[in-house]
C-alpha cells in the first residue's frame, strides 16, 4: 500500500525558473514531511521538512508548502540550477519516526 | 564528522547465501534504521534499531534481521538470499530529540545471481 505517492517520474526546466514537485500522502496520522535529494551512487540528502501544524517553510532556494485538507504538498526550487538535477524524494512520518517514501521525481535543469 | 558509513558499498552474491551489512552511525545518534532501495523505486522501511532493541519493523520477512552495538552501529543481516533481494540497502541515522531530520549514508548495493 503505497501511502506517499508522487506522481510526476520526471521533470524539466530551464535554469532559473521555478521547479515545482509535488507529492500527495493517504495517511492522515503523518505529522512529518521531508524532502530528500538523492545522486546517483550517495544516499539520499536531507533537504527540507515541515511539521503538519504549519502550511510552509522556507530554505534558502527551497519552500515546502503543505494542504493538510488535500494530503498534498509540493517542493519549490527557485530558482532551478544545473546542480540541482538529481532524483527527489517526498517522505512522511508520523511518531514512530519510520519514513515512507514516495517513488520519486528525476529532476533534470537545462542550461 | 564522518556522517552515516555503510560497508561494504558493494557486494555480489548467490542465491541462498548469507549476508551481513554494516552501518556507523552520524557522531551523536543513537537510533539506527534500515531501508531497502528496488530500482526505480523509493526506500523501502526494513525496521529501527534503538537502545540495542528493534522498535519498529517494516513488512519484510524474517529473513532480514539486525542488531545493534553499544556504540550505536548496527548490522543488517539477510538469510536465504532470493533475487529479489538485490537492491541498494541504505542506513539512516537520527537522535529522538530531533527525528526530523534522518541522515543516510551512502548505501550497500546488493547483487544477487
Amino acid at each position: 500500500d503505497q501511502q506517499v505517492k508522487q506522481n510526476s517520474p520526471s521533470l524539466s526546466v530551464q535554469e532559473g525558473r521555478i521547479s515545482i514537485l509535488n507529492c500527495d500522502y493517504t495517511n492522515s496520522m503523518f505529522d512529518y514531511f521531508l524532502w530528500y535529494k538523492k545522486y546517483p551512487a550517495e544516499g539520499p540528502t536531507f533537504l527540507i521538512s515541515i511539521s503538519s501544524i504549519k502550511d510552509k517553510n522556507e530554505d534558502g532556494r527551497f519552500t515546502v508548502f503543505l494542504n493538510k485538507s488535500a494530503k498534498h504538498l509540493s517542493l519549490h526550487i527557485v530558482p532551478s540550477q544545473p546542480g540541482d538535477s538529481a532524483v527527489y524524494f517526498c517522505a512522511a512520518s508520523s511518531n514512530d519516526y519510520k519514513l515512507s517514501f514516495g517513488a520519486g521525481t528525476t529532476v533534470t535543469v537545462r542550461a | 564528522d564522518a556522517g552515516v558509513t555503510q560497508s561494504p558499498t558493494h557486494l555480489i552474491k548467490t542465491r541462498g547465501q548469507q549476508v551481513t551489512l554494516r552501518c556507523s552511525p552520524k557522531s551523536g545518534h543513537d537510533t539506527v534504521s534500515w531501508y531497502q532501495q528496488a530500482l526505480g523505486q523509493g526506500p523501502q522501511f526494513i525496521f529501527q534499531y534503538y537502545e540495542e532493541e528493534e522498535r519498529q519493523r517494516g513488512n519484510f520477512p524474517d529473513r532480514f534481521s539486525g542488531h545493534q552495538f553499544p556504540n550505536y552501529s548496527s548490522e543488517l543481516n539477510v538469510n536465504a538470499l532470493l533475487l529479489g533481494d538485490s537492491a541498494l540497502y541504505l542506513c539512516a541515522s537520527f537522535g529522538l530529540a530531533v527525528h526530523n531530520e534522518q541522515f543516510f549514508g551512502p548505501g550497500t548495493r546488493l547483487t544477487v545471481l
